[in-house]
Order: structure tokens, then C-alpha cells, then sequence
């Protein structure tokens, strides 16, 4: 299948700083990611939708100012953090659907785990 | 309102069992229905995937029945080994992609 890195895998940052993380399509071009938030033993919680070259489209109750995201191109979303807080400790994935071919298959990424101290 | 509806929420079954995860949905417009397998600490990888052509599809021991006029389709796994251990979800997407609807999981564990 295609392949979707993100990247930390793990991140711990003190509270009131920004974190970054990476979601790159390898060999595939993505006209959509998504972002999801998962609690444990939940499940995948989306955040925002994002297409490359425009806004993302946030989910009702996350905050857009709080979680950046970036599409700046067809392989490469981030998600930023900002002026983290305890609370948003969590385990982030994205996920990446192929521009042509392949229509409707989603793909996701390993997941960051981040801690916020 | 929960688009995919997923059950059962857990699930336990001996080595060589064959378990089955089941979800129902209700829109008619989704056209796309896969479903994934998640360890822990980890992200989902997609295992297998149906559309609604086609009543059933099987890679390896896994099988997906689907049946359209119920709305419902089930994911079964033949000969589960303690690796198959971990959280299934499944989805169900419509508009090309750019929506995808996930059940509420199933954690499985095989007993040795």
C-alpha cells in the first residue's frame, strides 16, 4: 500500500511552547489529508480536513488558532500546536488520500504521541 | 450522530477461532468501505476494502461480507492468530474520498 510518514513519533515539549509535526506522502500525491486526535482506547477523533493549496476545514469544537494546519503541497500537510497545554497531550494522526487512482482509499501515518509537561 | 455504527465494542476468541466485527451504516451515498487494523501505538494500516459491487472479498484470511440491501457489513477473520490482536475499525466513505465516516473500534485479543 502507499506509504504516509509523519514525523516525530514522539514529542515532549513544555507548556506554552509550539510543536510541529509532519505528514508526508512518499509515493503518492494527496489532494486531501486528514487529522485525528485519539485518546486511548478510543477512536480516531477528526480534527480537520485539509486540501492542498486552501484553508483546512476545522471540525466543530477544535480550535483553529490552536491547531495550525498547512497543506502547502500535494505531499506535505503540518499540524501545529500551539501554546501548548497538558491537556492537549495526545496521540495526533494524519491520513492522506491519493490524488488519482486508487479513489476513496485512505492512508494513514505512524502517529505522534505528544506530551505536553 | 454516528454515521458507522460498530460492534462489539471487544472481543476475545481462542487461537484458530474466527472472529467477526460487524458495522452497519446508514448513507446510502457511501460507496467505499475499508477496514483498518491499529496496534498499539501505532497507526491505523488499512487491511482490506470493499465497494457495493460485490458481496464479498477476501485477501489472505481475511473476508469482508457486505450486504447492501441491510446496509451492513462484517469483517471476519479465519484461523485468528495472537498476532490478529489488536483494535479494528471500520469506515465507510463517500465523495471521492474526501469523507471518510469510522465505527467506534473493535479491540480483539486471541488467546493462545
Amino acid at each position: 500500500g502507499a506509504v504516509v510518514s509523519q514525523h516525530p513519533s514522539r514529542v515532549i515539549c513544555k507548556s506554552g511552547t509550539s510543536v510541529k509535526i509532519e505528514c508526508r506522502s512518499l509515493d503518492f500525491q494527496a489532494t486531501t489529508m486528514f487529522w485525528y486526535r485519539q485518546f486511548p482506547k478510543q477512536s480516531l477523533m477528526l480534527m480537520a480536513t485539509s486540501n492542498e493549496g486552501s484553508k483546512a476545514t476545522y471540525e466543530q469544537g477544535v480550535e483553529k488558532d490552536k491547531f495550525l494546519i498547512n497543506h502547502a503541497s500535494l505531499t506535505l500537510s503540518t499540524l501545529t500546536v500551539t501554546s501548548a497545554h497538558p491537556e492537549d497531550s495526545s496521540f495526533y494522526i494524519c491520513s492522506a488520500t491519493p490524488f488519482e487512482g486508487r479513489t476513496g482509499e485512505l492512508f494513514f501515518g505512524e502517529g505522534s504521541r505528544l506530551t505536553v509537561l | 450522530q454516528q454515521q458507522v455504527k460498530q460492534s462489539p465494542q471487544s472481543l476475545i476468541v481462542q487461537k484458530g477461532g474466527i472472529p467477526i466485527i460487524n458495522c452497519a451504516y446508514e448513507n446510502t451515498a457511501f460507496d467505499y468501505f475499508p477496514w483498518y487494523q491499529q496496534f498499539p501505538g501505532k497507526g491505523p494500516a488499512l487491511l482490506i476494502a470493499i465497494r457495493p459491487d460485490v458481496s464479498e472479498k477476501k485477501e489472505g484470511r481475511f473476508t469482508i461480507s457486505f450486504n447492501k440491501s441491510a446496509k451492513q457489513f462484517s469483517l471476519h477473520i479465519m484461523d485468528s492468530q495472537p498476532g490478529d490482536s489488536a483494535t479494528y475499525f471500520c469506515a465507510a466513505s463517500s465523495n471521492n474520498g474526501n469523507q471518510f465516516y469510522f465505527g467506534t473500534g473493535t479491540s480483539l485479543t486471541v488467546i493462545p
